[in-house]
């Protein structure tokens, strides 16, 4: 079956680090992957997302691309801010497109002035 | 266009009781989704909607759970004798067939706590 799996957390990074979320996946044929935050005391909110391989997402300073070859979907940003404090998590829906979305665990970022 | 809201936002309630939630979806998105939170894991699926179509229902929708959309618009929750292994943040997604790749908007969700 389908499934993501996340680097678990928390990770605690100081203002202006690189950031790396590792995301991978498993699934048939090619799924579109996305990444939501969760902000505290929030909902979620879609932050980025690739629809086909070598796509590459792009939002607020944070990239992932979809690698086919490596099943992977890893979050980045070059330069974290204490705003980017927040739960992340990867997901995935089926290649047949608009059907329920497959989560990661999540990933708890910390930032610190 | 004010998003996906839930009702209500927390919910309190003794084991056996039953509870429903309500969610309202983007208005021109025809596909609604259920899924639960529980603490430290990312949401799981449990039911989607499209227009008032049940098309999917996930193992871990028990036969105390049925969700409804009577004219595919909102949508109900409910949940019968509640357990305690049913405290949970549920959370409703809508989304439009015409957004490339599946984007689903979140609501707030409903916080269960089953004492």
């Amino acid at each position: 079956g389908n499934s993501v799996t996340q680097m678990e957390g928390p990770v605690t990074l100081s203002e202006e680090a690189f950031l790396t979320i590792n995301c991978t996946y498993t699934a048939t044929g090619y799924p579109s992957l996305f990444w939501y935050v969760q902000y505290p005391g929030e909902g979620l909110q879609l932050l980025l997302k690739a629809t086909k391989a070598d796509d590459k997402g792009s939002n607020k300073g944070f990239e992932a691309t979809y690698r086919k070859e490596t099943t992977s979907f890893h979050l980045e940003k070059g330069s974290v801010q204490v705003s980017d404090s927040a739960v992340y998590f990867c997901a995935l829906s089926r290649a047949s497109g608009n059907t329920p979305l497959v989560f990661g665990k999540g990933t708890r970022l910390s930032v610190i002035a | 266009d004010t998003g996906v809201s839930q009702d209500p936002r927390h919910k309190i309630t003794k084991r056996g009781q039953n509870v429903t939630f309500r969610c309202d979806p983007i208005s021109e998105h025809n596909r609604l989704y259920w899924y639960r939170q529980t603490l430290g894991q990312g949401p799981e699926f449990l039911t989607y909607f499209q227009n008032e179509a049940q098309l999917e229902k996930s193992r871990l929708l028990s036969d105390r759970f049925s969700a409804e959309r009577p004219k595919g618009s909102f949508s109900t929750l409910e949940i019968q004798r509640t357990e305690q292994g049913d405290s949970a943040m549920y959370l409703c997604a809508s989304s439009w067939p015409g957004l490339a790749g599946n984007e689903q908007y979140f609501g707030p969700g409903t916080r269960l706590t089953v004492t």
